[in-house]
């Protein structure tokens, strides 16, 4: 168990529509981080928040936005839902152990698994 | 042109024997960060074992070691005693720079599926 916390499970929603993602960091990481894994894939890095800002953005679609509350808890809202969009999305986090000190390492959630059908 | 590049898609390895997951990377940065994850058919990412670009020995965690060529920017990761619970996709990632006090995305390749035959 990696502590972060991602829900729900599974989901399974119709074209044109929008679902919420949600995930909670492990106790004390104050960064968070969304990576999209489509079918057989690698791992494609969305967006990343650092205590409630916005700090680094990837390929991420403008019907995609996401945003990190004053808990750190974070949702990713993911509208105009496309069959395209299914996919795994994971939610990582990362604690600062220091400058130069530590991995980087992020801790995954379970991820939320996504079908639009 | 692809950061982080692992050409073989999918392997097949006999169980106690060892296996070879290639990894290559491409970054101007002097300091930098590999990382090698687990994600087993249930999905989730284990973290393996991680190699900075500073260090100079290769590092090892138990049955996991990563064999570092920082000349030829290659990564590799060697499983030893293969068991039946290392079929999985493995992933190779990298974290460009230092490590911020924000912390730094990490760049991951398309994968390994490896599938261990008892």
């Amino acid at each position: 168990d990696s502590g972060v916390t991602q829900t729900p499970k599974h989901l399974i929603t119709a074209t044109g529509q929008r679902v919420t993602l949600r995930c909670s960091p492990r106790s004390g990481d104050l960064s968070v981080y969304w990576y999209q894994q489509s079918l057989d894939q690698g791992l494609q890095f969305l967006i990343q928040y650092y205590n409630g800002e916005e700090r680094a953005k990837g390929n991420i679609l403008e019907r995609f936005s996401a945003q990190q509350f004053p808990d750190l808890h974070s949702e990713l809202n993911l509208s105009s839902l496309e069959l395209g969009d299914s996919a795994l999305y994971f939610c990582a986090s990362s604690v600062f152990p220091g400058q130069g000190r530590g991995t980087g390492e992020l801790f995954f959630g379970e991820g939320s698994r996504l079908t639009v059908l | 042109a692809q950061k982080i590049t692992q050409t073989q898609p999918g392997m097949f390895v006999q169980e106690k024997e060892a296996v070879t997951l290639d990894c290559t990377y491409d970054t101007s940065d002097q300091s930098y960060g590999l990382f090698w994850y687990k994600q087993p058919s249930s999905g989730e990412m284990i973290f393996l074992i991680y190699q900075g670009s500073y260090d100079e020995q290769n590092a090892t965690e138990g049955r996991y070691s990563l064999n570092f060529q920082k000349a030829r920017k290659s990564a590799n990761l060697v499983i030893s005693a293969s068991q039946l619970g290392d079929s999985a996709m493995y992933f190779c990632a990298m974290r460009e720079g230092m490590i911020k006090a924000a912390g730094n995305k990490l760049t991951f390749g398309g994968g390994t599926r490896v599938l261990v035959k008892p």
